[in-house]
């Protein structure tokens, strides 16, 4: 089946780094993402992996992902208060027309 | 090229009427994704085309909504007999499709108010 679950909230302190959880149940998932919602506005891409990858770092986000245990992470070193947002993590398998399965969301507060 | 434009932004109607929104994608993209998100939740699949064949609805999807890519460019989402329950953020995206993976890129949405 397609799930996907994160945490609600998740609140730091800037300068801090902040690591944002997911889990997801479909393995033939072959793609995941993770993107960034401000609140009234789209969704921003801001990274993905591909399944077969264990880690991916650009610039301040690092994500790892544990294709055994199904969990991905994103790591954002020295979080400033412009990054408080929503995160969302999603799923895709790219034999399926790429549609993507969202979480939740995780709410980022980011105090000064 | 701007990315992918939404409109209206804001649309407030009464229940019953029709509503129709426009998406027009990032130019060289032949995928087009609608989404919909409720307060506190992640979006939700709807449709996707590709150029101007629709590939997949969602069960989400009732009889009273439909979606068209007449041209293989932009698209319209119309929704009739407008109730409480349509209510969200409608959202839309565009990808390529080959080769490789190509991420969705999404517009700023429409958000949809029942009165």
């Amino acid at each position: 089946g397609e799930d996907v679950e994160q945490s609600l909230f998740l609140s730091v302190r800037e300068g801090d780094s902040s690591v944002i959880n997911c889990t997801y149940t479909d393995s033939s998932s072959t793609y995941l993402y993770w993107y960034k919602q401000e609140p009234g506005a789209g969704l921003q891409l801001l990274t993905y992996i591909f399944s077969n990858m264990d880690m991916k770092q650009d610039q301040r986000l690092t994500v790892l992902l544990n294709k055994k245990d199904k969990h991905l992470s994103l790591r954002i070193a020295d979080t400033q208060t412009g990054d408080s947002a929503i995160y969302f993590c999603a799923e895709s398998k790219h034999n399926q027309g790429g549609k993507l399965i969202f979480g939740q969301g995780t709410e980022l507060s980011v105090k000064p | 090229d701007t990315g992918v434009s939404q409109d209206p932004r804001h649309k407030i109607t009464k229940r019953g009427q029709n509503v129709t929104f426009r998406c027009d994608p990032i130019s060289e993209h032949n995928r087009l994704y609608w989404y919909r998100q409720t307060l506190g939740q992640g979006p939700e699949f709807l449709t996707y085309f590709q150029n101007e064949a629709q590939l997949e609805k969602s069960r989400l999807l009732s009889d009273r909504f439909s979606a068209e890519r007449p041209k293989g460019s932009f698209s319209t989402l119309e929704i009739q007999r407008t109730e409480q329950g349509d209510s969200a953020m409608y959202l839309c995206a565009s990808s390529g499709s080959h080769p490789g993976n190509q991420p969705q890129h999404f517009g700023d949405g429409t958000r949809l108010s029942i009165l």
